[in-house]
C-alpha cells in the first residue's frame, strides 16, 4: 500500500514569506503528526491532529500552525519565516490501536525547507 | 514523560549482531519502548517496541530488562544498509487519546556505523 506523501520535497523561500507543507496518510490512518528536525535540535514534535481536531501541540510558536481535513490529509503553515525555519519537516500518520497495545508512527520522506 | 539514554555512536562489522543499548531507568508502568532508526535524509522507520517481555520481528529483537530500566535493539546480522541513528523512545500508552500517541520524543539517539 502506499505510505505517507509529502509535498514538495524541497522548497526555497525568503524571510516572511509564508509556506504551506502537505502530508496525506496511509489509507485509513486518522491520526497525522507532524515533527520538525534541524541539526542542531534534532526532531521535535509540532503537533498531532486526529478526526480533524489538534489534540497535542509542541512549544512552537503561533506562526507553525496546522489543520487536518475529512480525509486525513493535513497541512501546516508557517508564516513570516525566518531562517532559523530552515529544516527538514516531517509527518507521520498512524492507525489507532484503542486498547490493542501501542501506536506505531509511519513516517513520510519529508519536506526540506531553505529560508533564505 | 521518561527521558532515555544512548550512546552517541557505534559501530559494527557487516554480518555481525549489533547491539545498541538504551537506559531509561525513570520508565513507569504503563510505558513502552519503541526503537525507531534513520537512514539519512530519510524518515524515521519504525522497528519495534516493547512492554515487558522481548519481542522479535523480522527486523530486530528487543531485549528489555526484568526492572525494565533498559533495553537492548539486537541486530542480528548488520548490513551496510542498517547504518543510521537509532533512537530509543518510551511513551505512555494513554486511553485518554483512543491509545494513539503521535508526540514521540525523540533524544539524540545512537549514530551506528556498520563497517565492511
Amino acid at each position: 500500500k502506499a505510505g505517507v506523501t509529502q509535498t514538495p520535497r524541497y522548497l526555497i523561500k525568503t524571510r516572511g514569506q509564508q509556506v504551506t507543507l502537505s502530508c496525506s496518510p496511509i489509507s485509513g490512518h486518522r491520526s497525522v503528526s507532524w515533527y520538525q528536525q534541524t541539526p542542531g535540535q534534532g526532531l521535535q514534535f509540532l503537533f498531532e491532529y486526529f478526526s480533524e481536531t489538534q489534540r497535542n501541540k509542541g512549544n512552537f510558536p503561533g506562526r507553525f500552525s496546522g489543520r487536518q481535513f475529512s480525509n486525513s490529509r493535513s497541512e501546516m503553515n508557517v508564516s513570516t519565516l525566518e531562517l532559523g525555519d530552515s529544516a527538514l519537516y516531517l509527518c507521520a500518520s498512524s492507525l489507532e490501536q484503542g486498547a490493542s497495545g501501542a501506536n506505531v508512527l509511519t513516517f513520510g520522506a519529508g519536506s526540506r525547507l531553505t529560508v533564505l | 514523560d521518561a527521558k532515555t539514554t544512548q550512546p552517541t555512536s557505534m559501530d559494527c562489522a557487516e554480518g555481525r549482531a549489533a547491539n545498541l543499548p538504551c537506559n531509561h531507568s525513570t520508565i513507569s508502568g504503563n510505558e513502552y519502548v519503541y526503537w525507531y532508526r534513520q537512514i539519512h535524509s530519510q524518515g524515521p522507520q519504525y522497528i519495534i517496541h516493547g512492554l515487558k517481555n522481548n519481542e522479535t520481528n523480522e527486523m530486530a529483537s528487543l531485549i528489555i530488562t526484568e526492572d525494565r530500566k533498559s533495553s537492548t535493539l539486537i541486530l542480528p546480522h548488520a548490513t551496510l544498509r542498517d547504518t543510521a541513528v537509532y533512537y530509543c523512545i518510551v511513551r505512555l500508552f494513554s486511553m485518554n487519546y483512543g491509545g494513539s500517541q503521535g508526540n514521540l520524543i525523540f533524544g539524540k539517539g545512537t549514530k551506528l556505523s556498520v563497517k565492511p
